[in-house]
């Protein structure tokens, strides 16, 4: 069965900050998906990373994938309070999501 | 927004009964998946349905059921309601599923709140 696991589950943080949301996952997969989820919200696609060693970067927020580490990172450089928001990476075709990081970034 | 549409966009009912949720797809897209949110949980995935066909289910009893229409629009069926059914449910919409050639992602609806009691 594939497991998707994050870490860490909550993430306080102040702006300007960087830190980093680990996913790891339990058996091989093609692809790997963030989404951002805001309180009471769908959720919101962020990337999509397709092959090992792919990065991809959008604002603040960059996305990696090690396919053989199984391992994708969410980078957050400088933070700011708008990125506050449940994180979530997703495997398989996508259906196969963590827990979910609840980030706030505190002024 | 994406484009995904839900209805209703709240509902309550008790347990027992039968509930019938519906998606309006990304114009475009052939496929649907729906998930269940419990609070403060991850989607869970429930099915996926590619050009009326199922195309992959969770673990989900057989009392969740779907439909896909031509017009690609989706239903999700939940008979014999239980309490711990109540959740969001969210549908997403995409293109052919299994597609590596191509930065293909899903499109969230905004979701529909069950609550049942």
């Amino acid at each position: 069965e594939l497991k998707v696991e994050q870490n860490p589950l909550f993430l306080s943080m102040q702006e300007g900050k960087n830190y980093t949301i680990y996913c790891n996952y339990s058996t091989t997969s093609d692809r790997l998906y963030w989404y951002r989820q805001d309180p009471g919200k769908s959720l919101e696609s962020l990337f999509v990373l397709l092959s090992n060693g792919a990065v991809k970067q959008e604002g603040r927020l960059m996305a990696s994938l090690d396919t053989k580490a199984r391992l994708s990172t969410l980078h957050i450089t400088a933070a700011v309070h708008d990125l506050s928001a449940t994180y979530f990476c997703a495997v398989d075709i996508g259906n196969v999501f963590g827990q979910g990081t609840r980030l706030t970034i505190n002024p | 927004e994406t484009g995904v549409t839900q209805s209703p966009t709240h509902l309550i009912k008790t347990r027992g009964q039968q509930v019938t949720l519906r998606c309006s797809s990304q114009s475009g897209h052939n496929t649907v998946s729906w998930y269940q949110q419990a609070l403060g949980q991850g989607p869970q995935f429930i099915f996926q349905y590619y050009r009326e066909e199922e195309n992959g289910r969770g673990n989900f009893p057989p009392r969740f059921s779907g439909l896909q229409f031509p017009n690609y629009s989706s239903e999700l069926n939940v008979n014999a309601l239980e309490l711990d059914d109540s959740a969001l449910y969210l549908c997403a919409s995409s293109l052919d599923p299994g597609t590596v050639l191509f930065e293909e992602t899903q499109y969230f609806g905004p979701g529909t709140r069950l609550l049942v009691l």
